[in-house]
């Protein structure tokens, strides 16, 4: 049972670059989220979903877009990635809003 | 959801037990208190969660006040690998569409 899985780990972009950000999950889970965390700093939600085909703002959407085609699967997409974005994202599933929710191992962006 | 407040930091000696307190004054009748908690350099991790009754489960105990508008988590004999910062986050069970938010949390330390 894989859990969350976070792809890729690791990854340094170019300003101006684009990329796409995978977490899939094996659980099937309804509920899905993606957070970014700053070094020092608590969690803050980016996007998330309550179910496939839907998606929602969370508190630092803006340079983000999500999309939620299969269920199991929660895409986070930069467009063009700016060092503002350097972080570490961490991606999330639960069944519903008031079960325990998984993480995965999150993923290191580095902006340059 | 609403708001939880916690110290930004406690100390624990190594075999002690140790109490986290979290306020939630507004709490309302339909908000489950949870509690995650986050080690370094890892994803945050489900600790426990009640609604109005105590709670036990492997890892601590969530001792939650008579009018509900503060509650406690209760480890039992800190160790080492207890260091990390935990959080009170308050979900409401009656809504399909909420989502986890985390605030700054009570980074608890350990001492040998």
């Amino acid at each position: 049972n894989a859990g969350v899985t976070q792809t890729p780990k690791f990854r340094v972009l170019k300003t101006g670059q684009s990329m796409t950000l995978l977490c899939a999950q094996d659980m099937n889970h309804e509920y899905m989220y993606w957070y970014r965390q700053d070094p020092g700093m608590g969690l803050r939600l980016i996007h998330y979903s309550v179910g496939e085909g839907t998606t929602a703002k969370g508190e630092v959407p803006d340079g983000y877009n999500v999309s939620r085609l299969k269920k199991q699967n929660f895409l986070l997409g930069l467009e063009s990635a700016a060092p503002s974005q350097t972080s570490v994202y961490f991606c999330a599933s639960s069944y519903s809003p008031n079960t325990e929710a998984f993480f995965g191992q999150g993923t290191r962006l580095t902006v340059v | 959801d609403a708001k939880t407040t916690q110290p930004n930091s406690m100390e624990s000696n190594e075999e002690e037990p140790v109490h986290l307190p979290c306020n939630h004054s507004t709490i309302s009748g339909t908000d489950y208190i949870h509690w995650y908690r986050q080690l370094p350099s890892q994803g945050p991790e489900y600790v426990i969660h009640g609604l109005t009754s105590n709670v036990n489960n492997r890892m601590a105990s969530l001792a939650i006040a008579e009018d509900r508008k503060s509650s406690t988590l209760i480890l039992h004999r800190a160790t080492l690998r207890d260091a990390a910062v935990y959080y009170c986050i308050l979900r409401d069970f009656s809504s399909g569409n909420t989502p986890l938010v985390f605030g700054k949390g009570t980074r608890l330390s350990v001492i040998a």
